[in-house]
């Protein structure tokens, strides 16, 4: 059964501090999604990492794919409140029908 | 951009009636998808399709059909409404291969009474 696992499920972390999200997946997939969703919205798309040691920057956020560990990382640098959000990974077997994880649930406090 | 368009932002419905809740993406996308979202659960697949009249069940397809006649609309129907059908529902689409990912419309939340 495909499987995506995010880890931790809920973060609380102070402005200015740094934290990594990890994606667990279970298939031999060679890309990998991030998505970001703010409360009561949909979700946007935020990575796309298409190969193993993809590695995507954008302001305070990185993604990162390791395919033969099948993780993939979100590093978050110097947290700030509009950072505060539902983050999902999300596999892709075949390239056409996703799979998502549970999300992590981020709240930066001051 | 690509735009997916979901008809209804907020819906309240009966128990017993039949809901359509139409999805409609500009960008000739081949693949759409409809995804309800509940606290807990993350995001569940309840119908996708790759192209017109077309249609696949996805992870929780039970209480739930689908209708593609047109490239660009995708709709979900409800037969009869429950409670436990009350939920956030988020329509996608895609290119074929999806090496850009999905794109979201802005999802509609159902609550049945």
């Amino acid at each position: 059964e495909l499987k995506v696992e995010q880890n931790p499920l809920f973060l609380s972390m102070q402005e200015g501090k740094n934290y990594t999200i990890y994606c667990n997946y279970s298939t031999t997939s060679d890309r990998l999604y991030w998505y970001r969703q703010d409360p009561g919205k949909s979700l946007e798309s935020l990575f796309v990492l298409l190969s193993n040691g993809a590695v995507k920057q954008e302001g305070r956020l990185m993604a990162s794919l390791d395919t033969k560990a099948r993780l993939s990382t979100l590093h978050i640098t110097a947290a700030v409140h509009d950072l505060s959000a539902t983050y999902f990974c999300a596999d892709s077997n075949t390239g056409n029908q996703f799979y998502f994880g549970t999300g992590t649930s981020l709240t930066v406090i001051p | 951009d690509v735009k997916v368009t979901q008809s209804s932002r907020y819906l309240v419905k009966r128990t017993g009636e039949k809901v359509f809740l139409e999805c409609v993406q500009d960008m000739d996308h081949e693949n759409m998808f409809w995804y309800r979202q509940d606290p807990g659960l993350g995001l569940r697949l309840i119908y996708f399709s790759y192209d017109v009249k077309m249609k696949e069940k996805g992870d929780i397809p039970e209480g739930y059909s689908v209708s593609r006649e047109k490239k660009e609309r995708f709709s979900l129907i409800l037969e009869s409404a429950s409670t436990n059908q009350t939920s956030m529902y988020l329509c996608a689409s895609s290119l074929y291969g999806a090496s850009y990912g999905y794109t979201f419309g802005s999802g509609t939340r159902l609550t049945v009474v």
